[in-house]
């Protein structure tokens, strides 16, 4: 069993939809938690970054972690074609972890 | 304008050859990471370092070299050994004890 399980996708969403994102995991003591965003052949920029459980808003985009389920989810709000790309999400047990243990990305396409 | 730079972007050689991926960054950080991204199978940890002249495997070393002469700098060198070369090669970068980890834009490595 891989340590984080994300759906690859591809996902395809009309423009203004909420999308929602998932990824679970199997070791109980993640306690970072990140999503990143990667455009086709670049590299990953950091979107969102939780600690523990609850729920984290930054403008269009809602990180939530629900550590009792193992789960993770990042919402995205009237979603645009700018956000197609594929989102990766990454856990890690302590602060400044030299290892992070990522999902496989799920791509998003928003279609106009 | 801090950041992580690879170069080059596209690289291409012959089986039987070494090659040296470049990573730089002037962010300051102490760490620095090379992974490996293949299809459907996210983001493998190749080699990290926490501090200049120390390194340490991460989970696929086998066939890949780097070395940290300086702080800004940790060159990656994909051997002959390593016996499925072509990838994209992200290389990453973190404050000590920083929460998360920032990513060059990547370097695609063809080898026929």
């Amino acid at each position: 069993q891989k340590e984080v399980e994300q759906d690859p996708g591809p996902l395809s969403v009309p423009e203004g939809a909420i999308v929602s994102l998932n990824c679970t995991y199997s070791n109980s003591a993640f306690q970072y938690f990140m999503w990143y965003r990667q455009y086709s052949r670049k590299g990953p920029e950091l979107l969102m970054y939780t600690y523990s459980s609850g729920n984290k808003e930054d403008g269009r985009f809602t990180a939530q972690v629900d550590k009792s389920s193992k789960y993770i989810s990042l919402f995205i709000r009237d979603s645009q074609p700018s956000d197609s790309a594929t989102y990766l999400c990454a856990m890690s047990v302590n602060v400044g972890a030299n290892n992070l243990f990522f999902g496989t990305g799920t791509r998003l396409t928003v279609i106009p | 304008d801090g950041g992580i730079t690879q170069s080059p972007k596209y690289l291409f050689r012959k089986e039987g050859q070494n090659v040296t991926l470049s990573c730089e960054q002037n962010l300051n950080h102490d760490a620095m990471y090379w992974y490996r991204q293949d299809p459907g199978q996210g983001l493998r940890l190749i080699y990290y370092s926490q501090i200049v002249n120390d390194f340490q495997k991460g989970d696929i070393a086998e066939g890949y070299s780097v070395s940290r002469e300086k702080k800004e700098s940790f060159p990656l060198t994909v051997t002959s050994a390593q016996k499925n070369p072509t990838a994209f090669y992200l290389c990453a970068s973190s404050a000590t004890s920083g929460r998360t980890q920032y990513f060059g834009p990547g370097t695609r490595l063809t080898v026929t």
